[in-house]
């Protein structure tokens, strides 16, 4: 059965203290793995797409890293705004068409 | 550029009825994709459409149907609501190729 898992549900950062959340997935037909920022009473956003293990994107204080297993959001000196859930979601595709699963996500809670 | 577009934001419904809800996709965007996201389970996926075909269709009952339009405006419908149906419905409109999703505010759905 296709799997996402990400880790830890729940992060609790002081500003400036960076760290990793984790996305670990088991799936047959990967056609990429993206990672989405939501706040609350909002729809998911859009932040990378991963599409080949060693493949690296950054934007702002963020990084995002993908191996054949699992996929890092690395966060760099963050700041109170960052706080939000982080989505990792996998995209698969077949001859039935393509469909998005999505991990049960890490809030993540930066205090200044 | 305006942005994936759902209504309405917010209703409630008693147990037995059915709901319609509407999404206005991103322009250009052919592809619409729907998503249940409730505190247990997390977003789960619905079905996704492409060219006013149902390409794929996640793991609901037959009570959760949906369509989609020659402009690529889509509904989604719920029939004989039940209390576990309170949920916030999400739409997100893509680039079919290359699976980045787009997201509306969600309609928030409460089930009395």
């Amino acid at each position: 059965e296709d799997q996402v898992t990400q880790s830890p549900e729940a992060l609790r950062l002081q500003e400036g203290e960076s760290s990793s959340l984790n996305c670990s997935y088991t799936v047959s037909g990967l056609r990429g793995l993206f990672w989405y920022r939501q706040d609350p009473g909002k729809g998911p956003e859009f932040l990378f797409t991963l599409y080949s293990a060693g493949e690296e994107k950054e934007k702002e204080r963020l990084k995002a890293t993908l191996t054949k297993k699992e996929s890092f959001l690395h966060i760099t000196a963050p700041k109170p705004e960052d706080s939000a859930t982080y989505l990792c979601a996998v995209r698969l595709g077949g001859t039935g068409g393509f469909k998005t699963i999505f991990g049960a996500g890490t809030r993540l809670f930066v205090k200044a | 550029k305006a942005g994936v577009t759902q209504t309405p934001r917010y209703l409630i419904k008693t147990r037995g009825q059915q709901v319609t809800l509407s999404c206005s996709p991103i322009s250009g965007h052919r592809s619409v994709s729907w998503y249940q996201q409730t505190p247990g389970q997390g977003l789960q996926f619905l079905f996704e459409y492409f060219s006013e075909t149902q390409r794929n269709k996640g793991n609901f009952p037959g009570r959760f149907s949906g369509r989609q339009f020659s402009n690529s405006r889509s509904e989604m419908n719920v029939s004989t609501l039940e209390l576990g149906d309170s949920a916030l419905y999400l739409c997100a409109s893509s680039l079919r190729n290359t699976g980045e999703l787009f997201f509306g505010e969600g309609s928030r759905l409460t089930v009395l």
